[in-house]
């Protein structure tokens, strides 16, 4: 069976704190993403990678970092958290099809 | 032009009509495509992938593809209340791409 799992389903931080979001998978695929969801603006990339050590820019990556030093994890990195990143985040991955996370809502106050 | 557009919806249809679920897309050279199913607070779920032109079933969904026109379709038979939920479209431009989403299509279905 796929299985995404994402470290916390909701997070409540302060704004400026570093937050990392964690993302594993056990179906050995090669792709991970990190979206933000956010009503009336969809789903958006922040970054993905397609191999360990590897990663991609996505639609908006400003505020954000990742790191990817095992194949099965994905973290996504807030460095100094603002409140326009109060959001859904969602994790993914894929061979050909994607799998998504069940999400962690980050509220930033 | 949006690389994937769908209508916000709402789509409402009476329980077990069919529901018919559009998108279109910007890219003619597009490879791979799929239509998630998200429940109000929840992650997209995968229903269906659609590679090639014409039609492919699983149980009440069928996923229509035609290229020439670039559109993509999602219909489900005997609509349930269950099936009420927000329809994302997404789009694969070439192998090793990120899937581009559509902002999603509303379906109610009322009993």
């Amino acid at each position: 069976d796929v299985k995404v799992t994402q470290s916390s389903r909701y997070l409540v931080k302060r704004t400026g704190e570093k937050v990392f979001l964690e993302c594993v998978q056990d179906m050995d695929h090669e792709n991970m993403f990190w979206y933000r969801q956010d009503p009336g603006l969809g789903l958006r990339l922040i970054y993905f990678s397609y191999d360990v050590k590897m990663k991609e820019k996505g639609d908006i990556p400003e505020g954000y970092s990742v790191s990817r030093e095992k194949k099965e994890r994905f973290s996504l990195i807030l460095e100094s958290a603002s409140t326009n990143q109060t959001s859904m985040y969602l994790c993914a991955s894929s061979n050909y099809e994607q799998y998504f996370g069940p999400g962690t809502r980050l509220t930033v106050t | 032009q949006k690389e994937v557009e769908q209508n916000s919806g709402p789509l409402s249809v009476p329980e077990g009509a069919i529901a018919s679920l559009n998108c279109t897309y910007s890219d003619r050279g597009s490879q791979s495509f799929f239509w998630y199913r998200q429940y109000s607070g929840k992650s997209p779920e995968l229903i269906m992938s659609i590679y090639s032109n014409g039609d492919k079933e699983d149980g009440r969904f069928t996923a229509q593809l035609n290229k020439a026109s670039q559109y993509v379709s999602l219909l489900i038979r005997d609509s349930q209340p269950s099936d009420s939920a927000t329809y994302l479209c997404a789009v694969r431009k070439r192998v090793g791409t990120a899937l581009i989403f559509g902002k999603g299509t509303t379906l109610s279905v009322s009993s």
